[in-house]
């Protein structure tokens, strides 16, 4: 079915490791980005991009890495996870941003524990 | 930059009462949409207003954006257990800020 996969949904990582969380949608749209959402945080944005090749970084980028070599895929690395990225992770897509009444499509989530 | 202010942050209420929610923004909206997410989901949309003064329902949830465009109200009418979630009002930049939202908990 059509739509915006995140994977894994649940990982337990090490202080000190790299972990990748995987985005994958369907629809072929143009923007994709990476949201945590802490409690009392709301959704705070990572990062997100604009087309393939094109990245740029959101409210709370240190220390997270993406890449976008394919317009449908949107990874996002913890290089070295600490315990402060402990945290639900959420990625989204959306077609052209400016124009109004484009929804914005979130995947399940991500819920990412570092100890 | 656009700054976002929902309010308010936290509402608990019994069920069967009526409440409102705010969004206010430093600019002019484009277009303003309203999400809510439900514990352990992302979130889901559910309106967009355009025009200044739009008003739209949604069974029991109204959505009114204000004449200015730069602010929007959501009113829910006999607030059931279901509506309880994170209501979020993002901008529309190209950085998709959702900030706080207002955190809604109805008591059966």
């Amino acid at each position: 079915d059509a739509g915006i996969t995140q994977s894994p949904r649940y990982k337990i990582t090490e202080t000190g490791r790299q972990v990748t969380l995987m985005c994958h949608q369907t629809w072929s749209h143009s923007y994709m980005f990476w949201y945590r959402q802490d409690l009392g945080h709301g959704l705070r944005l990572i990062y997100y991009s604009a087309a393939a090749d094109i990245t740029d970084k959101g409210e709370v980028s240190d220390g997270y890495v993406v890449s976008r070599s394919k317009t449908e895929n949107f990874p996002l690395t913890l290089e070295s996870a600490t315990r402060s990225q402990t945290s639900v992770y959420f990625c989204a897509s959306s077609e052209l941003v400016e124009s109004s009444g484009n929804t914005i499509y979130f995947g399940e989530g991500s819920w990412l524990t570092v100890v | 930059t656009q700054l976002l202010e929902q309010s308010p942050q936290f509402l608990s209420i019994q069920e069967g009462e009526n409440l409102t929610v705010y969004c206010n923004s430093s600019s002019v909206f484009s277009s303003l949409q309203w999400y809510r997410q439900e514990p352990g989901e992302g979130p889901v949309l559910l309106v967009t207003v355009v025009t200044g003064g739009e008003v739209k329902k949604l069974k029991r949830l109204t959505f009114q954006f204000g004449d200015a465009r730069k602010d929007s109200s959501l009113h829910i009418t006999a607030a059931q257990p279901g509506d309880t979630g994170l209501y979020l009002c993002p901008n529309r930049d190209d950085k998709i800020i959702f900030g706080k939202g207002t955190r809604l908990h109805i008591l059966p």
